[in-house]
């Protein structure tokens, strides 16, 4: 069935590292992702997003990957910092259903000082 | 900035109580969303909202979930009978237009007794 899933429940990583939580999904017909950060008790934050008609996109010390070929995204951040623990998620945006987001199961990032 | 605003944030309840859980959208969004997260698994989409009708639900959005949008500001999911499986935290999303990140609201937790 259709479906997002992340590889990795946890991800531990050193102050000043590069990050890289990875996601697939199922759906081919997918057109749109987003990265969510999700703190303790808070909801989900926009990170970044990408669309289909493109394989890379950068922000401020994140960049998303997509490999429609092998339905896979990744989320990279650099010189990660303690204020980057959190979980994160990735989301299918289904623009045929309403614009619903399907979310994967999440990935833990812990920052170590 | 603007943001979705949740009220309560915290709401406890005896089974089979009816609960209203509140959320104020951003005020030029179109589509509104509920979402729930029950402790330690993944965000569930549970219903959209457009133009004054549900345009998608799921399988968990059954007869004892309604959505309104009384006046122009708020967006209220109400539960007529809540059981046990019902807590979770509870997130409002909204989007300006199709494809377009949404954003996400602090969360109520529901927790049933």
């Amino acid at each position: 069935g259709e479906s997002v899933g992340l590889h990795l429940p946890t991800l531990s990583v050193q102050e000043g590292d590069n990050s890289i939580i990875n996601c697939a999904y199922s759906n081919s017909a997918s057109d749109y992702f987003i990265w969510y950060k999700q703190e303790s008790g808070k909801g989900p934050q926009f990170i970044i997003d990408i669309r289909s008609n493109m394989d890379k996109r950068q922000g401020q010390r994140v960049t998303v990957l997509l490999n429609k070929t092998v339905k896979h995204l990744s989320l990279q951040i650099a010189a990660t910092q303690p204020g980057d623990s959190a979980v994160y998620f990735c989301a299918e945006n289904r623009y045929n259903a309403g614009n619903m987001l399907t979310f994967g199961g999440g990935t833990r990032l812990m920052v170590k000082p | 900035e603007p943001e979705v605003t949740q009220t309560p944030s915290h709401q406890v309840t005896q089974m089979g109580q009816e609960v209203i859980l509140r959320c104020v959208p951003i005020s030029n969004h179109l589509y509104f969303y509920w979402y729930r997260q029950i402790l330690g698994q993944k965000v569930e989409f549970l219903v959209s909202f457009y133009n004054n009708e549900i345009s998608e639900k799921s399988e968990i959005f059954d007869d004892q979930f309604s959505v309104e949008r009384p006046d122009g500001s708020n967006f209220t999911l109400k539960i007529r009978s809540t059981k046990l499986e019902d807590s979770a935290m509870y997130f409002c999303a909204s989007i300006v237009w199709l494809n377009t990140e949404a954003f996400f609201g602090q969360g109520t937790r529901l927790t049933v007794v």
